[in-house]
């Protein structure tokens, strides 16, 4: 069973934050929640990570609900060169990747 | 730092043919693990180790074997290739085993006719 729930995809116009949500209802208490993009043809990306708090990187935010059901992926300034797939996963720290089929964003100009 | 390196980057083999997809890191890392990545479909675990003279099986393992003799190197041989093994393959490295900061390679897109 899928831990998690990504639209399959969305649209998002250039310059724009793009707010890329994912659902995690039956998260546990010591899972973390990753962030990992795919731009096509080239191997994935990983973009953030956090487990309660919400966290900022020079590439994305990650906000994380209160009762960690949920959460958002933004990226404040959207280019085309964000066009891509964006996976969110759940898993504790020491378990092994496994992926969706993400969201594909796509950037529109 | 080259990062993660694969080669080659594609392939065609017939059915019943071995070959052998390589990968190297330089960033001394400990955990490094093998993906394919099928149309559609998200990327599955073939088999990955967490350090020199340790390997275990992802998801996807039958088909495929490998061995980590070097933290550099992490090749991934193909037996007896299939149709079925027609995919894009990732290798990826980190620095500790689990999701955060995993670096992958640029991919060797592999045909089996």
């Amino acid at each position: 069973d899928a831990k998690t729930t990504q639209p399959p995809s969305m649209d998002c116009a250039e310059g724009r934050a793009a707010n890329l949500p994912c659902n995690h209802s039956t998260i546990s208490g010591n899972e973390y929640v990753y962030w990992y993009r795919q731009i096509h043809s080239q191997g994935p990306q990983y973009i953030i990570h956090g487990l309660k708090n919400n966290e900022t990187n020079e590439m994305a935010s990650l906000i994380i609900t209160e009762d960690r059901k949920s959460s958002t992926l933004i990226l404040p300034h959207a280019t085309l060169r964000d066009t891509a797939v964006y996976y969110c996963i759940v898993a504790n720290r020491d378990d092994k990747i496994i992926f969706g089929k993400g969201t594909r964003l796509h950037i529109l100009p | 730092n080259a990062g993660v390196t694969q080669t080659p980057k594609f392939q065609v083999l017939k059915t019943g043919q071995s070959m052998t997809l390589q990968c190297a890191q330089d960033m001394n890392h400990e955990y490094m693990s093998w993906y394919r990545q099928d149309p559609g479909m998200g990327l599955r675990l073939i088999h990955y180790s967490v350090g020199a003279g340790i390997t275990d099986q992802g998801e996807v393992p039958n088909g495929y074997n490998v061995s980590r003799s070097t933290t550099e190197d992490f090749p991934l041989r193909l037996l007896s290739a299939a149709p079925s093994q027609t995919s894009v393959y990732f290798c990826a490295s980190s620095s500790r085993q689990g999701p955060y900061e995993q670096y992958f390679g640029p991919g060797t897109r592999l045909t089996v006719t």
